[in-house]
Parts: structure tokens; sequence; C-alpha cells
């Protein structure tokens, strides 16, 4: 059964970069039709999509953060990363990494699962 | 800000049923498939349905989705309490080209 968990540091200063990775384990990072995402969850909002990332290299990111953000992977360690520049109080959410389906037909086909459980980094100083 | 909108809250007895309706655009729901997501605070957000209306495996068929136009709409039959949760639809804007979800709806068992 594939699980993802979320890792690092809680407390993230403003102006620094916040640097999570995900371990993935009863699976590999390597499987063709999958891409591996990150999302975030402000206190008291909705999900955002942050990115995603194929193992092959292709990446796509949400325009908003996209100036700000690199996901990365590494197939030799099973994880892939998330960074996140010039963090904010705005940049305050709980992190989730997950599976992510991505495939084009008569439209594009975009799910995410399973899911991490999330961990909740803050940005203050 | 979400391009796709649903309603902030819905609720019903046990053993109701709810709908959830996502309403969205071209770009987006019209264009693409979609997918649900249930979230109960504190855990991992679970996929309930892919594509419109496939569910995972064990996932129960008191699930159900489906899309009409620009519209997305998750339909839960026999409620139980532990329905209580988050639920989000998401699918994939091909004008902004990044994935998108819902404003999220809070399902409420009476």
């Amino acid at each position: 059964q594939l699980q993802l968990q979320e890792s690092g540091p809680e407390l993230v200063k403003p102006s620094e970069t916040l640097s999570l990775t995900c371990t993935v384990s009863g699976g590999s990072i390597s499987g063709s039709s999958y891409h591996w995402g990150w999302i975030r969850q402000p206190p008291g909002k909705g999900l955002e999509w942050i990115g995603s990332m194929h193992y092959s290299g292709g990446a796509y990111y949400n325009p908003s953060l996209k100036s700000r953000v690199t996901i990365s992977i590494d197939t030799s360690k099973n994880q892939f990363s998330l960074k996140v520049n010039s963090v904010t109080a705005a940049d305050t959410a709980v992190y989730f990494c997950a599976r992510r389906y991505a495939a084009a037909s008569t439209g594009v086909h975009n799910w995410f699962g399973p899911w991490g459980q999330g961990t909740l980094v803050a940005v203050s100083s | 800000q979400s391009v796709l909108t649903q309603p902030p809250s819905v609720s019903a007895a046990p053993g109701q049923k709810v709908t959830i309706s996502c309403s969205g655009s071209s770009s987006n729901v019209g264009d693409n498939y979609v997918a649900w997501y249930q979230h109960l605070p504190g855990s991992a957000p679970k996929l309930l349905i892919y594509d419109n209306s496939n569910r995972p495996s064990g996932i129960p068929d008191r699930f159900s989705g489906s899309k009409s136009g620009t519209s997305a709409t998750l339909a839960i039959t026999g409620l139980q309490t532990g329905d209580e949760a988050d639920y989000y639809c998401g699918t994939w804007d091909s004008s902004l080209r990044t994935g998108v979800f819902g404003t999220g709806t809070k399902v409420t068992v009476l």
C-alpha cells in the first residue's frame, strides 16, 4: 500500500525558504503515469494547488506561486521535495504531499491519491 | 481565490441524501475531468471520486459523482455520522494551466 509522509521544519522566519520533503513508501516514485505534488491549506481556508512534477522532469506550478516555488524529485531516495522562497505569513499552512495522476484524452485527467497526513508550517519571526 | 464554487455547507439526518455542487467554467469543469475528496480535519484527504464518476477501490457506492456542462455534483446517500467532513472538488484549468480546487463544503449529519 502506497504511503506518503511529509517532513520538515514547523517554523520558518519571514523572507527565508520553506523546505519540505515527502518520503514515498510501498511503491516507486518512478511510475510512468504518476506525478508527485504538493497542496496546502491555510488555517480556516480551503485547499490550494501548489504544483507537481513527473520523475522524468516535467513540472507544473500554480501561476500565483510559480516565481517562488520549486519541486524536485530524488528517485534514489524515493522522495520529492518542495521549496518556497521569500515566505511571508500568508504561506502559513498545512502542507500536503500526494501522488497525482495526470493524463490527457478528451480532457485532462487530474486527481490526487493517496495523500500524506500533512504538516503545519508557520511563518513567524 | 478558487475558480470552482461549492456551497459552504449542507446537512441532513442520518440515512438521508445530500448533494454537493461544484460550479466552474468551460476551461475547467467543462473541458476536464472532476475529482472529489473527503477531508476530516487533522487527517489526510481521501480521494472519493475520479474522472467525474469513478470510485477508487474501497469507496462505498453511497458516494457517487456526475458532471453536466460546467457543473459537477457529488451525492452521498444513506448518510452516516462518519461522513461529517469537508468535501472538495478538483480539476484542471486549461486556461490557467494549473490544478484547481473548489471552495469546500462542510457536511453536517443532524
